[in-house]
């Protein structure tokens, strides 16, 4: 079975600094894989995936993830953090082909963004 | 594109009871599924349905929850015998059915079992 892991359940950054936020996953077969974000009393949104073509990968509000192989890594950067950007994050991976694009969801990791 | 829709949002209940809760897909989705999370976790796959087939459960799916989706549109969870583990939040989420495609979720529907 496919999974992910999220390396830091809570991250603390200052304001205009760098974000990183780590992810690895199990996989045996090529993966899709996914960051998800999630604000206070709302649903998860897309912020960006990884399907097999380019390796680093640009998502919305300034964040990008590369994704390398060797490492089993997908981790989450930024290069400038703001404080809009403290939310909850989860990696995520997709069983498809055969699961039906039904995805696997590490443990999330709480970002704080401080003055 | 309205989105993904459930309701309620917010369900107390007491231990015992029965609880459905619906969801309505994004209309040109075909996949529909359901997630429970709890808090400090990820979101953990319950179920899913392709049309009106349902496709997928898993374990953590126990004979005391059943889901349908009876026409292919809009689905409901239902929790017979509600239990204090029960407590979650439950998340729906919609796509189409090609590779790559991404998951719609709602913002679900929280369970609170007393």
């Amino acid at each position: 079975a496919q999974s992910v892991t999220q390396l830091g359940s809570h991250v603390s950054v200052s304001e205009g600094a760098l974000v990183l936020l780590r992810c690895n996953y199990s996989s045996s077969v090529p993966p899709y894989l996914f960051w998800y974000v999630q604000y206070p009393n709302q649903g998860l949104q897309l912020l960006l995936k990884y399907t097999s073509a380019a390796t680093l990968v640009k998502g919305i509000n300034g964040f990008e993830a590369e994704f390398k192989k060797s490492e089993t890594s997908f981790h989450l950067t930024k290069p400038s953090a703001h404080m809009s950007d403290a939310a909850e994050y989860f990696c995520a991976v997709s069983e498809f082909p055969g699961g039906g694009n039904k995805l696997t969801f590490g443990t999330g990791t709480q970002l704080k963004v401080e003055l | 594109d309205t989105g993904v829709s459930q309701d309620p949002r917010h369900k107390i209940t007491k231990r015992g009871q029965n609880v459905t809760f619906r969801c309505d897909p994004i209309s040109e989705h075909n996949r529909l599924y359901w997630y429970r999370q709890t808090l400090g976790q990820g979101p953990e796959f319950l179920t899913y349905f392709q049309n009106e087939a349902q496709l997928e459960k898993s374990r953590l799916l126990s004979d005391r929850f059943s889901a349908e989706r009876p026409k292919g549109s809009f689905s409901t969870l239902e929790i017979q015998r509600t239990e204090q583990g029960d407590s979650a939040m439950y998340l729906c989420a919609s796509s189409r059915d090609t590779p790559e495609e991404k998951l719609f979720f709602g913002s679900g529907t929280q369970l609170s079992v007393l």
